[in-house]
């Protein structure tokens, strides 16, 4: 099983700086790597699949780069609604599609 | 949209069946998943169906308590989970297997339901 690790547990960013949540993967996972949004109370949201490709409908202040065990999801001017937790989820090696433990972002 | 309902309270041991109804896609190209989230944790993943349904996988948290199922006539899904327990409680998603029109086990979900609340307490 990939074992997938999240840091920060949590950050604090003002409005319009920028976040930089990291995911490293026990083993290489290529690129299928994908990041997810949670709020509470609301279905998780696709923000990048395949390590770096925007979903639909994701604004262009969410990027991800990396590939192999090593990735990165930056948040570039950050906005309010932005607060939530987010999550990595790797689905090269399956079964099982592991997430990692999840970074919540606060609004400072 | 995918919609799950189901959940409630319900006594160690015993059994649930959760259903996600699905509209607005072609729900038999898909494959579909089932995630969970025990309060104060992060996303599990719990089991998978093929689009046909004729394949399946299962988290080993839950292997031999749950069956996972489809109707591509009614566009839904289900899960059935038996001999729960404590540990079974969260709050259960239901997700398709791709993106846009691409549709594979190894891909992430680009939509899920909101999810339906499951409580293993005596």
């Amino acid at each position: 099983e990939i074992v997938l690790t999240q840091s920060p547990a949590t950050l604090s960013v003002s409005p319009g700086q920028r976040a930089t949540l990291s995911c490293r993967a026990s083993q290489s996972v290529g690129s299928s790597l994908a990041w997810y949004q949670h709020k509470l109370g609301q279905a998780p949201r696709l923000l990048i699949f395949d390590a770096s490709a925007r979903a639909t409908g994701i604004p262009a202040r969410f990027s991800g780069t990396g590939s192999g065990t090593e990735f990165t999801l930056t948040i570039s001017g950050l906005q309010s609604e932005d607060f939530g937790v987010y999550y990595c989820q790797q689905y090269k090696n399956w079964p099982p599609w592991t997430f990692g433990q999840g970074t919540k972002v606060e609004i400072k | 949209q995918l919609v799950e309902s189901g959940g409630g309270v319900v006594q160690p041991g015993k059994s649930l069946r959760l259903s996600c109804e699905t509209s607005g896609f072609a729900f038999s190209d898909y494959p579909m998943h089932w995630f969970r989230q025990p309060p104060g944790k992060g996303l599990e993943w719990v089991a998978v169906i093929s689009k046909e349904g004729s394949t399946t996988y299962s988290s080993d948290s839950m292997k031999g308590r749950l069956t996972i199922s489809r109707d591509n006539s009614q566009s839904t899904l289900f899960l059935q989970m038996d001999r729960l327990r404590a540990e079974d409680t969260a709050l259960y998603f239901c997700a398709r297997g791709g993106i846009g029109g691409y549709s594979s086990f190894e891909s992430p979900s680009d939509h899920w339901g909101q999810g339906t609340l499951v409580t293993v307490s005596s």
